[in-house]
């Protein structure tokens, strides 16, 4: 069964600094890999995401995620945190064979401070 | 604006009754799929339609179902309803079935039931 996991309800950061939101998967195969990003009363915006290739992929906003298959994990980061960044993350998969839908993780609350 | 469009974007009904949730993908579309956000539940893969055909059902109960038409939009109705029925339901579509190919995600409708 495929499951993703957000070890991390809640990450505070200071403006500036580097932020990092965690996510580990197990699925059978290499999945695809997605990260979404949702505002208050808002739907989930895509950041960005991992079919193949170039381990560190870039997207929206200056995010970007490195996926590392030995330790099946996507880990999201940013090399400097906004205030505007502050918001609710989640972490997907696909599996590349099988269900079509996502799976999603149970989400991150990254909190920026000014 | 992902360019999905939910309708209504607020819904207040009560124990027992039945609603209907409007989706309308992003134009050439053809992948439709309806997730359940909750407190408690976090995303909940609901059910998936590819042009028309059912192709993936997840958590759904059987209190509710779903369709696409022929024009792609698709629907979602949800019966009996009970008070934790109340969640913000998501559609979400893609251009194809599955693959590495992101999801757009509508702004959701918020259903409560009383």
């Amino acid at each position: 069964a495929q499951s993703v996991a957000q070890p991390e309800d809640q990450v505070n950061v200071a403006e500036g600094n580097p932020l990092t939101v965690k996510c580990t998967y197990s699925v059978s195969g290499n999945p695809y890999l997605f990260w979404y990003v949702q505002y208050p009363n808002r739907g989930l915006q895509f950041l960005l995401k991992y079919i193949t290739g170039d381990n560190l992929v870039k997207g929206s906003y200056g995010f970007e995620a490195e996926f590392n298959k030995s330790q099946t994990s996507f880990h999201l980061k940013k090399p400097s945190a906004l205030v505007s960044d502050s918001a609710l993350y989640f972490c997907a998969v696909r599996p590349k064979t099988g269900a079509n839908n996502l799976f999603f993780g149970t989400g991150t609350r990254l909190t920026v401070i000014p | 604006d992902s360019g999905v469009t939910q309708t209504p974007k607020h819904l207040i009904t009560a124990t027992g009754q039945r609603v209907t949730l409007r989706c309308s993908p992003r134009s050439g579309d053809l992948s439709v799929y309806w997730y359940q956000q909750s407190l408690d539940q976090g995303l909940q893969f609901l059910i998936h339609y590819y042009n028309g055909e059912e192709r993936a059902k997840g958590n759904i109960l059987e209190r509710f179902s779903a369709q696409q038409f022929p024009d792609l939009h698709s629907e979602l109705n949800l019966s009996s309803l009970e008070l934790g029925d109340s969640a913000l339901y998501f559609c979400a579509s893609s251009v194809v079935e599955g693959a590495g190919a992101e999801a757009f995600f509508g702004q959701g409708t918020r259903l409560t039931v009383v």
